[in-house]
């Protein structure tokens, strides 16, 4: 059982560049979700789903875009990177709620945008 | 939507002192409250978590507290140690969509020898 994994652990891009983080989960958890930190500003959320075949937006999601085709996976994909998108980038998992549940967070991703 | 509000954003405690962390929430339909520790260069890690039809949790040396009716919930920690040096974070959900979390925006403990 390994939880959630994110791929790459770092990357470097050049503005205007594209790529996608993934993710992924082996928990059978219905809910997903990418947040992206930021020195003082906490977690915000870029985008979730609450099962396959379903996306909304979160709090911050221009620029990015998301697909989930399968349970596990949740990829993130940067249209065209700029330097305001340098962040640390984390992917969480959850069952759906009977009351909530506390997520479950992939290692991170840190993005820096030249 | 949900917003949450977390003071202090930084706390300095001696080994052995306690240390309190305050969150306050705006959506009185908000029924799940989670706590997250985050060491250096780390992920988060759910820590505690607390529903709203329960007062206290206790768990060893740290416990959460909610207050309903004042819409805040603080995490204690007693008898600090060098290791609970981190980042913490609290989270509530927003109405109708308990797993889509707000957090706060983190207090940075520093435990001093």
């Amino acid at each position: 059982n390994a939880g959630v994994t994110q791929t790459p652990k770092f990357q470097v891009l050049k503005t205007g560049q594209s790529m996608t983080l993934q993710c992924a989960q082996d928990m059978n958890h219905e809910y997903m979700s990418w947040y992206r930190q930021d020195p003082g500003m906490g977690l915000r959320l870029i985008h979730y789903s609450v099962g396959a075949g379903i996306t909304d937006q979160g709090e911050v999601p221009n620029g990015y875009n998301v697909s989930r085709s399968t349970t596990e996976d949740f990829p993130l994909r940067l249209l065209s990177a700029a330097p305001s998108q340098t962040s640390v980038y984390f992917c969480a998992s959850s069952y759906l709620p009977r009351g909530g549940h506390g997520y479950t967070f992939g290692s991170g991703t840190r993005l820096t945008v030249v | 939507g949900e917003n949450v509000e977390q003071h202090p954003s930084t706390l300095s405690v001696q080994e052995g002192d306690s240390a309190v962390i305050k969150c306050t929430y705006s959506d009185s339909a908000s029924n799940y409250f989670p706590w997250y520790k985050q060491e250096l260069g780390k992920r988060p890690q759910l820590i505690i978590d607390i529903r709203s039809n329960v007062g206290e949790k206790k768990d060893q040396r740290i416990a959460v507290t909610l207050n309903k009716t004042a819409k805040h919930f603080s995490l204690h920690i007693t008898e600090t140690q060098p290791e609970d040096s981190a980042v913490y974070f609290c989270a509530a959900p927003l109405t109708g969509t308990a797993s889509k979390l707000t957090f706060g925006t983190g207090t940075r403990l520093q435990v001093t020898l």
